[in-house]
């Protein structure tokens, strides 16, 4: 059964503060992405990773930063944290190896409240 | 960029009728999926049909690229169906882009 966890699964911040995001997977896959749910948007993509040291900023990365120094391991960091920013962010790992087998799998969720 | 439009936003269903999800894309060149959102806010993959038609249990997709539009039909509801239903594209980009999803109830 593939696998990816997130830490915390709750997050109370307060604006300025730094917030870290973690994520696991034991997929082994090499794509690994993040992404912000609000209601009437969906889920948006905020950064994805190809591999260990690769980040790409996805469609609302301002604000955010990522980093992936393992295959098992990206992580979401809020310099500076906002309000707006309060969300419930998912990760997934994803096998993409063209013309194959296609499938994400995501974490639980984390949900970030910023006062 | 690409858009995926899902329709209808919400549907109510009385248990055993059947469910028809459209999914509407801007791109020809997808990785077309399909996602259920549990009410607790778990996610799973239901689907990958880049094109044809695939079945498992009571869920059949079918996508036809050329028309950009895929469709997700669910049979004999039942309200552990209940969820938010999304299709997501990757335009080859690897940058997947999700619709704002059908939010399904089921009554019993």
């Amino acid at each position: 059964e593939a696998a990816v966890t997130q830490s915390p699964r709750n997050k109370v911040a307060v604006t300025g503060g730094k917030v870290t995001l973690s994520c696991n997977q034991t997929n082994n896959h090499n794509n690994m992405y993040w992404y912000r749910q609000d209601t009437g948007h969906g889920l948006r993509l905020i950064h994805y990773s190809y591999g260990a040291g690769s980040t790409e900023k996805g469609d609302i990365p301002d604000g955010y930063k990522a980093s992936r120094p393992s295959q098992e391991n990206f992580s979401l960091i809020l310099e500076l944290a906002t309000p707006s920013q309060t969300s419930v962010y998912f990760c997934a790992s994803g096998d993409l190896t063209g013309g194959r087998s296609y499938e994400q799998y995501f974490g639980p969720g984390t949900r970030l409240t910023v006062l | 960029g690409q858009q995926v439009q899902q329709s209808p936003a919400s549907l109510v269903l009385q248990e055993g009728e059947n469910a028809e999800l459209q999914c509407n894309f801007s791109s020809t060149a997808t990785r077309l999926q399909w996602f259920y959102q549990h009410p607790g806010g778990r996610l799973v993959s239901l689907f990958y049909n880049p094109s044809g038609t695939k079945h498992t249990g009571r869920l059949t997709s079918t996508t036809v690229t050329n028309e950009r539009r895929s469709s997700l039909h669910i049979s004999s509801s039942q309200t552990t169906d209940s969820g938010t239903y999304f299709c997501a594209i990757d335009p080859n980009t690897n940058k997947v882009v999700f619709g704002t999803g059908t939010r399904l109830q089921v009554l019993p």
